[in-house]
């Protein structure tokens, strides 16, 4: 069983759908949690961390339930721009991440 | 310039060669990391070093081997390449911080034949 697990996708919305992701993440000691953005043949870069009390970044909300253990990430009005792999990664001890292999999305206009 | 670079950013090489990977960084961080990603896998830790001194195996380190030469320089060795060590491979640094960013390099497309 991986330890972090994501739906792969893919998922195809067209422009301006709201789509939600989720993840699942076996290690109970895991004690940070993250979204990461991987374009096509790129390095993955920080979307935006995840926290109990849950966070927003503009068009994007983060929720955590760890006692399903359990991570979200709902994107609103999607553009073209947010095509992309969506990484969900649990962080360990020692600053350690452990990725899950992805949820590709493919927004169309 | 990048913060974090890579070389180099493609090779082709043949079963049984040995192949180094460079990694350097001008962020000051002293963590760094090496990881292999493969289709359908996500990204998988190799090694990774919390300073000159430290270094230590990850998820899969068999068949690999890494040098810290200093702070900002974290080289990753394949002794003697094989077919299923074909993958895109990351470096990635970060700060001492548990809950710290890491912030990856561009990547190296390695093709063992």
């Amino acid at each position: 069983r991986k330890e972090v697990e994501q739906d792969p996708g893919p998922f195809n919305v067209p422009e301006g759908a709201t789509v939600a992701f989720n993840c699942t993440y076996s290690n109970s000691a895991s004690q940070s949690f993250f979204w990461y953005r991987q374009d096509c043949r790129k390095e993955p870069k920080l979307l935006m961390s995840v926290y109990s009390s849950g966070n927003e970044d503009g068009r994007f909300t983060a929720q955590l339930n760890r006692a399903s253990q359990y991570i979200s990430l709902l994107i609103r009005d999607s553009k073209l721009s947010d095509s992309a792999t969506y990484l969900c990664v649990a962080g360990e001890y020692g600053n350690k991440l452990v990725f899950g292999a992805g949820t590709i999305l493919r927004v169309k206009s | 310039d990048a913060d974090v670079t890579q070389t180099p950013r493609n090779r082709i090489t043949k079963t049984g060669k040995r192949i180094m990977l460079e990694c350097s960084q001008t962020k000051g961080h002293d963590r760094m990391y090496w990881y292999r990603q493969d289709p359908g896998l996500g990204l998988r830790l190799i090694y990774y070093s919390f300073d000159v001194k430290d270094i230590n195996k990850g998820e899969i380190s068999d068949g690999y081997s890494v040098s810290r030469q200093a702070q900002a320089k974290f080289s990753l060795s394949l002794e003697s390449a094989i077919p299923n060590q074909t993958a895109l491979y990351f470096c990635a640094t970060s700060q001492v911080r548990q809950s710290d960013t890491q912030y990856f390099g561009p990547g190296t497309r390695l093709t063992v034949l």
